[in-house]
């Protein structure tokens, strides 16, 4: 178990409203993503983490911030929420474990459900 | 750029066989993934190809063709809680570990 975790699960909030995300992982994973997934669109990367305060844009990052203050925690924040970024929030973690050599790519935190109303 | 193509939906019987197919396109390949997703939930780990050829396991098989950029993972002796999304997504060579996703297949399983 890869030991991740999002908050909340749900949430709903008003249009212009700024909101934040939560991805806490217990294991000292380097990498850390957030994806939206969307019906018609799939998996879609916002933003990833590739160490302390080292983030970088994925292809939907317009109107979405992220910041990593410690190898744990991964926090994404819509600015200024839109009814368009209603939609299931996923953080992840990369998971390969040289010891074993396995290779698991993504281990996922369980979502979370936003709705902008 | 990057494409995954993978079917929408498809559709099977309790006891039988299915193939999801994937075919990708992707400047620089590091490694196969299959995914499944049950409605509601995250996506888990099935399978990783990273050399031509099949992996088994259990019911479950994925196969890969480099020069094809072509896979497939087999379900086999299908069950009812198979139904579920099964993605498809690729590593890229030199990208920060980012993995890209299909749209994903929902297979629907008929008693």
């Amino acid at each position: 178990d890869a030991g991740i975790t999002q908050s909340p699960r749900h949430k709903v909030t008003e249009t212009g409203t700024p909101v934040t995300l939560r991805c806490h992982q217990t294991e000292n994973h380097r990498y850390m993503y957030w994806y939206r997934q969307d019906p018609g669109h799939g998996l879609r990367l916002i933003h990833y983490s590739y160490g302390v305060k080292d983030t970088d844009k994925g292809e939907v990052s317009d109107g979405y911030s992220v910041s990593r203050s410690k190898t744990e925690d991964f926090l994404l924040t819509l600015e200024s929420a839109t009814s368009s970024q209603t939609s299931v929030y996923f953080c992840a973690i990369f998971n390969y474990q040289p010891d074993k050599q396995r290779n698991y790519g993504y281990t996922f935190g369980s979502g979370t459900r936003l709705t902008v109303v | 750029g990057q494409n995954i193509d993978q079917p929408t939906e498809m559709t099977a019987t309790e006891g039988a066989i299915v193939q999801i197919n994937c075919t990708y396109q992707t400047s620089g390949f590091n490694g196969l993934f299959w995914y499944q997703q049950h409605a509601g939930e995250a996506p888990t780990f099935l399978s990783y190809n990273v050399l031509d050829g099949l992996e088994e396991k259990g019911r479950f098989s994925s196969f890969l063709s480099r020069s094809k950029g072509y896979s497939y993972l087999l379900l086999k002796e299908l069950q009812m809680k198979d139904s579920a999304s099964y993605l498809c997504a690729v590593r890229e060579v030199n990208r920060d570990d980012k993995i890209i996703f299909g749209k994903g297949t929902r297979l629907h399983i008929l008693p």
